[in-house]
Order: C-alpha cells, then sequence, then structure tokens
C-alpha cells in the first residue's frame, strides 16, 4: 500500500528559526506533492505544492526541497513566526489515475514568541 | 470565487440517530472528497467521487456511512444509526481533476452524544 510518511509529529521553533518537515514516500509513481496548513477549528488549506520535474519551489518564507532519488520531500519555514503555528500535512498524488490522495499525517508547529 | 462549503458546521446528535452532512464543492471541479479527521488525528480517507464514475468507497469505516452526488455537485454523507466512535470533524474536498491540489471545507464538526 502507498504510503507517505511525516516527520517529526511535533515540532517547537522560536521566533526566527527555521522549521523543517520532513516526508517520504514508497512509490515513484507520484505527480504533484502539495503541503496543506490546517489551523485550529479550519479545513486545510493548499499552502504550496511541488512537481517532481522541479528540486525546489520558494513562496515567500515558505520552500518546497525535493530530492527524486531518495524519495523525500521537505517544507522549510524561513523567520518563522508564532502565527505559523498550526499542523501542516504533505501529501502526494499519484500519477496512475487514482483520485485517492496520500496524506501524511501531519505535524504539529509551535513557534515560540 | 466562492470556496468549498459545508453544512451544518456543528452537529450534536444522539447516539443511534441518522445524520446527514451537506457539502457543496468549487463549481466546476469534477472530484469531491469526503475524509475524517479525530482530535489531533491526520485525514481519514472515506469516499471520493469523481464525475459519473462510480465512486470510491473504500475508505468508508462500516455499511452505516453512505454518500450520494448528485448532479455531480452537491454532495451529502450519511451516517446511520450513529455511535460515539463517529464524533469526529468531516472535511469534504474538491477538486479540478487528476494530479490537481484539492480545495477543503471548514468542516462539519459531530458530537455523538
Amino acid at each position: 500500500q502507498q504510503q507517505v510518511k511525516q516527520s517529526p509529529q511535533s515540532l517547537i521553533v522560536q521566533k526566527g528559526g527555521i522549521s523543517i518537515i520532513n516526508c517520504a514516500y514508497e512509490n515513484t509513481a507520484f505527480d504533484y506533492f502539495p503541503w496543506y496548513q490546517q489551523f485550529p477549528g479550519k479545513g486545510p488549506a493548499l499552502l504550496i505544492a511541488i512537481r517532481p520535474d522541479v528540486s525546489e519551489k520558494k513562496e515567500g518564507r515558505f520552500t518546497i526541497s525535493f530530492n527524486k532519488s531518495a524519495k523525500q520531500f521537505s517544507l522549510h519555514i524561513m523567520d518563522s513566526q508564532p502565527g505559523d503555528s498550526a499542523t501542516y500535512f504533505c501529501a502526494a498524488i499519484p500519477s496512475s489515475g487514482t483520485y485517492k490522495y496520500i496524506f501524511g499525517t501531519g505535524t504539529r508547529l509551535k513557534v515560540l514568541a | 470565487g466562492a470556496g468549498v462549503s459545508q453544512s451544518p458546521s456543528n452537529k450534536v446528535t444522539e447516539k443511534g440517530k441518522d445524520v446527514e452532512l451537506r457539502c457543496d464543492p468549487i463549481s466546476g471541479h469534477t472530484a469531491l472528497y469526503w475524509y475524517r479527521q479525530s482530535l489531533g488525528q491526520g485525514l481519514e480517507f472515506l469516499i471520493y467521487f469523481q464525475g459519473n464514475s462510480a465512486p470510491d468507497k473504500s475508505g468508508l469505516p462500516s455499511d452505516r456511512f453512505s454518500a450520494e452526488r448528485t448532479g455531480g455537485s452537491v454532495s451529502t454523507l450519511t451516517i446511520q444509526r450513529t455511535q460515539q466512535e463517529d464524533s469526529a470533524v468531516y472535511l469534504c474536498a474538491s477538486s479540478p481533476g487528476l494530479a490537481s491540489e484539492q480545495y477543503f471545507g471548514p468542516g462539519t464538526r459531530l458530537t455523538v452524544t
């Protein structure tokens, strides 16, 4: 069964620091790797996404790094702010034609003021 | 444009009662998903619909759960004879198609007493 393994489960970072969340997958047949941000009481919201033909994508303070050979991708949050405190989910979208997306188990980030 | 909407936002029901949860996807999105999220947990896939194809029901936890999508748009998730373990947030998401990100609604918080 396809899986996406996400780590760490929780993360505490000082304000201004770098938050790093990692995901690894076990199947090469994925087309798209989005990251979602979820605040308490809200639905997940798309944060940033990358396709496997690109090794890095940056949007503001958020960067995705993708390592195809290692089957790993990670989210970096630069200059982390207390407002970034949320749960982050990585996901992988299969290229096989199925619509059943694979989500990581989530990382709860807390940025200390 | 309008995002994914869900109703009700909160639902409290007695054990044994049936409940219906509604999802209005983004106009034009062909795929619609239902997930369940227990407190502090990840996203548990329940079912998805894609166009006129047969839905993928592989995530439904029991035959008490069912869903339908009328006219390729609005979807209803029905839980019959609710149990306390059904208490969770039920999230709906829609997607424009293959290898595309999902857009989530705010969720319905279901509490079974």
